[in-house]
């Protein structure tokens, strides 16, 4: 079975400090990314990672960065944490695009749910 | 950016009845997917039909995809309580990234 998991299920932090979300996947997979999740707005994807080092910015990169330095393994990280990121923050993982078949479906992680104050 | 739209924003049903849910898209894909999300949870992936596909089922889910009218509809046969979740469409216009709805609340009462 694939599994991805995400360092904490819920964490709290002040306005201003510095916050690591981390994320693991077992499966090889190439791609990994990071979402954000609000009522009504659906996830919102911050970044993508479609190899080790390598990244991309997704809808909503401001105020946050990323690290990929091991395949399996990719860090999301608020720079200057603000309440604005309060929010449901969720990794996936999937392997690489197939032409023609299109993109692979992605494994979740069990979601942080984070609170600044 | 959203693609897709999920239409009822919310579904009431009692235990036993049908669930159908549908999804509407904007640019041309290679594959539309259904994802499954308990509350507080990650999402679990369902299904994904290609776009050269018209229907597709697994167990008592059945998906149906139409290209030219850019829309899709899962259904859930005799649902039950457990199948309380809310339910997301994505679509592929971009290579390897997803972009999903903002889903469907379903909720099954038993």
């Amino acid at each position: 079975d694939v599994k991805v998991t995400q360092s904490s299920r819920y964490l709290v932090k002040r306005t201003g400090e510095k916050v690591f979300l981390e994320c693991v996947q077992d499966m090889d997979h190439e791609n990994m990314f990071w979402y954000r999740q609000d009522p009504g707005l659906g996830l919102r994807l911050i970044y993508f990672s479609y190899d080790v080092k390598m990244k991309e910015k997704g809808d909503i990169p401001e105020g946050y960065s990323v690290s990929r330095e091991k395949k399996e393994r990719f860090s999301l990280i608020l720079e200057s944490a603000s309440t604005n990121q309060t929010s449901m923050y969720l990794c996936a993982s999937s392997f690489s695009y197939n032409s023609p078949g299109g993109a692979y479906e992605q494994y979740f992680g069990p979601g942080t749910r984070l609170t600044v104050t | 950016s959203q693609q897709g739209e999920e239409d009822p924003q919310a579904l009431s049903i009692q235990e036993g009845e049908n669930a159908t849910m549908n999804c509407s898209y904007k640019t041309s894909i290679n594959n539309l997917q259904w994802y499954r999300q308990n509350s507080g949870r990650g999402l679990v992936h369902l299904i994904l039909i290609r776009s050269n596909e018209r229907e597709k089922h697994s167990g008592r889910l059945r998906v149906t995809l139409d290209t030219s009218k850019k829309s899709s509809s899962l259904l859930i046969t005799a649902s039950r309580a457990a199948d309380t979740a809310s339910y997301f469409c994505a679509t592929d216009p971009y290579g390897n990234k997803l972009v999903f709805g903002a889903g469907t609340i379903l909720r099954v009462k038993s």
